[in-house]
């Protein structure tokens, strides 16, 4: 099966920057994504890397290397909405998404 | 509002209830996915539909039967379950299953309890 680590909490301040990293063992790749989930709500995607490198949407980035196996979500300038779990998940050479159990990040005042 | 819903959105059950989950799709996409979401453990895939054909079923014990009539709608049918599967049941769907970038877009999900 697909291995998928990712730290299981994670506690900043407000305004401050958190780093969640995520590496991954699978078969093949075809893609990683994250996504985040409030509690008792939809998981919502936030970003996507297939290429190595830095992809930058506003508060947030994300990071991939393929050669190490390895992603992290980045968030800046953090605020109390960003409290959730964040969902690290990898597709395979079957094009299967295969998910991480969450980083649960508790932003503090 | 993910353009993905989901009913009911709590459902308590006996162990020998029969009772159904609704996913709707408003996004004209055509593949639709159930995940069974547990405490602490990741999201775990256990159908996929593909233009409401079935191509992916990852080992989902029989008391789990899925139906997809058509696109927009995908259905998880429950039948003498066990206190163990107690869980989040989300639905997802994306353009398509398979190649190709395809963002998967979640409903809310329906939080189960089985007793």
């Amino acid at each position: 099966g697909q291995n998928i680590d990712q730290p299981t909490e994670m506690t900043a301040t407000e305004g401050a920057i958190v780093q969640i990293n995520c590496t991954y063992q699978t078969s093949g790749f075809n893609g990683l994504f994250w996504y985040q989930q409030h509690a008792g709500e939809a998981p919502t995607f936030l970003s996507y890397n297939v290429l190595d490198g830095l992809e930058e949407k506003g508060r947030f980035s994300s990071f991939l290397s393929r050669s190490k196996g390895y992603s992290y979500l980045l968030l800046k300038e953090l605020q109390m909405k960003d409290s959730a779990s964040y969902l690290c998940a990898v597709r395979d050479e079957d094009y299967k998404l295969s998910f991480g159990a969450g980083t649960t990040v508790t932003v503090r005042a | 509002e993910t353009g993905v819903t989901q009913t009911p959105r709590h459902l308590v059950m006996g162990m020998t209830n029969k009772k159904s989950l609704k996913c709707e799709q408003h996004l004209g996409h055509n593949a639709m996915y159930w995940y069974k979401q547990s405490a602490k453990k990741p999201l775990e895939l256990m159908f996929v539909y593909n233009f409401k054909e079935q191509t992916e079923n990852n080992s989902v014990p029989s008391r789990f039967s899925p139906e997809c009539p058509n696109s927009s709608h995908l259905f998880l049918h429950l039948h003498t379950l066990q206190p163990e599967d107690s869980a989040l049941y989300l639905c997802a769907s994306s353009q398509e299953a398979g190649a190709g970038y395809n963002e998967q877009f979640f409903g809310p999900g329906t939080r189960l309890t089985v007793l």
